[in-house]
């Protein structure tokens, strides 16, 4: 069965450390997002792609880079990482093509927890 | 821009009680609406959605939503609730044909559900 995975589901890491979290699809989905989520705030966006090589900012992206050199992969950077960063981490990928509702049905990795020390 | 209000934070029913969950949204058309749910630990399952058509929409773990455009609400229901029911549900709006938003998701803030015995 097609799936989205997170890696690592655990993380903990110290202030001012280069941090990368995997999210990996294999649905074939050209969209991909990547959200935090907080108490109180839900789920916000931090980045997207439609496709290779296109990367968007989401609503909160300061400090968060990503890349997509391919369709299955769209790794999340923190370059410095802040207490701030401090959350659940979630990517989700979404189909595209003629039918333009299919873009907007999103599927959900497991999450990744990160902890910023 | 879009936005959704879950006007319930916390919601406690008895087991094989009723539920409604809300949901309202702000867009000057009518968006795509989906629910998830979010169990513990876990990332976000894709409970129902609304694209057009027939405004009451039936889900996965016999759940079922009510579009109702006049009062820009999108409300979950379930007949009797199960314990296992038990987790945190999320709203959420995208806009049709939507520019910068194309594809992307705004979540309300979520809703726990409690369960009692």
């Amino acid at each position: 069965d097609a799936e989205i995975t997170q890696s690592p589901r655990h993380k903990i890491t110290e202030t001012g450390r280069q941090v990368t979290l995997a999210c990996h699809q294999t649905w074939n989905h050209n969209n991909m997002f990547w959200y935090r989520q907080d108490l109180g705030h839900g789920l916000r966006l931090i980045h997207y792609s439609y496709g290779v090589q296109d990367t968007n900012k989401g609503e909160v992206s300061d400090g968060y880079s990503v890349s997509r050199s391919n369709t299955e992969d769209l790794p999340l950077t923190l370059e410095s990482a802040a207490s701030s960063q401090t959350s659940v981490y979630f990517c989700a990928s979404s189909e595209s093509g003629l039918a333009e509702q299919l873009n907007y049905e999103q599927y959900f990795g497991p999450g990744t927890r990160l902890t910023v020390t | 821009a879009q936005s959704v209000t879950q006007p319930d934070i916390h919601i406690t029913v008895s087991e094989g009680a009723s539920l409604e969950l809300r949901c309202n949204y702000s867009y000057g058309a009518t968006p795509y609406l989906f629910w998830y749910v979010q169990s513990p630990g876990q990332g976000l399952q894709l409970l129902l959605k609304y694209f057009s058509g027939d405004t009451l929409v039936q889900g996965i773990k016999g759940f079922e939503a009510e579009f109702k455009r006049s009062q820009s609400s999108f409300n979950l229901r379930k007949p009797s609730v199960h314990w296992s029911d038990a987790a945190e549900y999320f709203c959420a709006v995208g806009a049709r044909a939507g520019g910068t938003s194309y594809g992307k998701l705004t979540f309300g803030q979520g809703t726990i559900l409690t369960v009692h015995p």
